[in-house]
C-alpha cells in the first residue's frame, strides 16, 4: 500500500496568514492526489484533485502543487472559515486509496 | 443538486454484520463517469477507504479488511450498499458514502459526500 504523511500535525495560524500544508508519499504517484477539508461534525469536503485543480465553488484561495511524492496545499489569505482539519488522498491505480493522517489548522 | 443520505442501525452487536445503504438523489447511480464509495473514521481518528463499486456492479475493495467487505448497488432504486461481516469494536466509526470520479476509466477523488453516520459496535 501507499502510505501518505502529513506536515504539520497542526498549524497555529492567524486570519490573513499564507498557509502551508505538505503531503508525502510512499512512492511515486504522479499527480493522482486530492485534498479535502474537513469541519467539526461534517462530511469532507473535496478542494482540489489531480494535485492542482481546483473544484468547482472553492475559493481561488486556496491552491495545490507537486508530483511524484511530495505535494503541498497551500492558503494564500486565511479566512475565518478555513479553520479546520485538511486531508490528502492519492488515488494511484492498482493500490488501495489511502488518506494522509490529516492536519489540523487552528486559531493562534 | 446530487445528494448522498446514509442509513441503517446505529448500534452493531459484535460479531454480527454491520449494513448500511446509501441513497443518491438528484442523480443516476448509472452514470458512466462514476464510481460510489464507501470510507469510514472512527472517532477523533481520520479516514479510511473501505470500497468502492461501479453501477455494473465492478468493485474495489480495500485488502486490510480481510474480505470481510461486500458492496452492492440496486440501480432500480438508486442505492448501493454495505455489508461488513464479524464486527469489533475497532469497526466503531463513521461512515460516510460518497461519488468517486471515473476519470481515464479509473476511480479517483470522493466528491460530494454524504453526511455520514455513526455506526457503534457494543454488546
Amino acid at each position: 500500500d501507499i502510505q501518505m504523511t502529513q506536515s504539520p500535525s497542526t498549524l497555529s495560524a492567524s486570519v490573513g496568514d499564507r498557509v502551508t500544508i505538505t503531503c508525502r508519499a510512499s512512492q511515486s504517484i504522479t499527480n493522482w492526489l486530492a485534498w479535502y477539508q474537513q469541519k467539526p461534525g461534517k462530511a469532507p469536503k473535496l478542494l482540489i484533485y489531480k494535485a492542482s485543480s481546483l473544484e468547482s465553488g472553492v475559493p481561488s484561495r486556496f491552491s495545490g502543487s507537486g508530483s511524484g511524492t511530495e505535494f503541498t496545499l497551500t492558503i494564500s489569505s486565511l479566512q475565518p472559515d478555513d479553520f479546520a482539519t485538511y486531508y490528502c488522498q492519492q488515488y494511484n491505480s492498482y493500490s488501495p486509496f489511502t488518506f494522509g493522517p490529516g492536519t489540523k489548522v487552528d486559531i493562534k | 443538486q446530487l445528494q448522498l443520505q446514509e442509513s441503517g442501525p446505529g448500534l452493531v452487536k459484535p460479531s454480527e454484520t454491520l449494513s448500511l445503504t446509501c441513497t443518491v438523489s438528484g442523480g443516476s447511480i448509472r452514470s458512466s463517469s462514476y464510481y460510489w464509495g464507501w470510507i469510514r473514521q472512527p472517532p477523533g481518528k481520520g479516514l479510511e477507504w473501505i470500497g468502492s463499486i461501479y453501477y455494473s456492479g465492478n468493485t474495489y475493495d480495500n485488502p486490510s479488511l480481510k474480505s470481510r467487505v461486500t458492496i452492492s448497488v440496486d440501480t432500480s432504486k438508486n442505492q448501493f450498499s454495505l455489508k461488513l461481516r464479524s464486527v469489533t469494536a475497532a469497526d466503531t466509526a463513521v461512515y460516510y458514502c460518497a461519488r468517486q470520479s471515473n476519470w481515464l476509466l479509473a476511480p479517483n477523488w470522493f466528491a460530494p459526500w454524504g453526511q455520514g453516520t455513526l455506526v457503534t459496535v457494543s454488546s
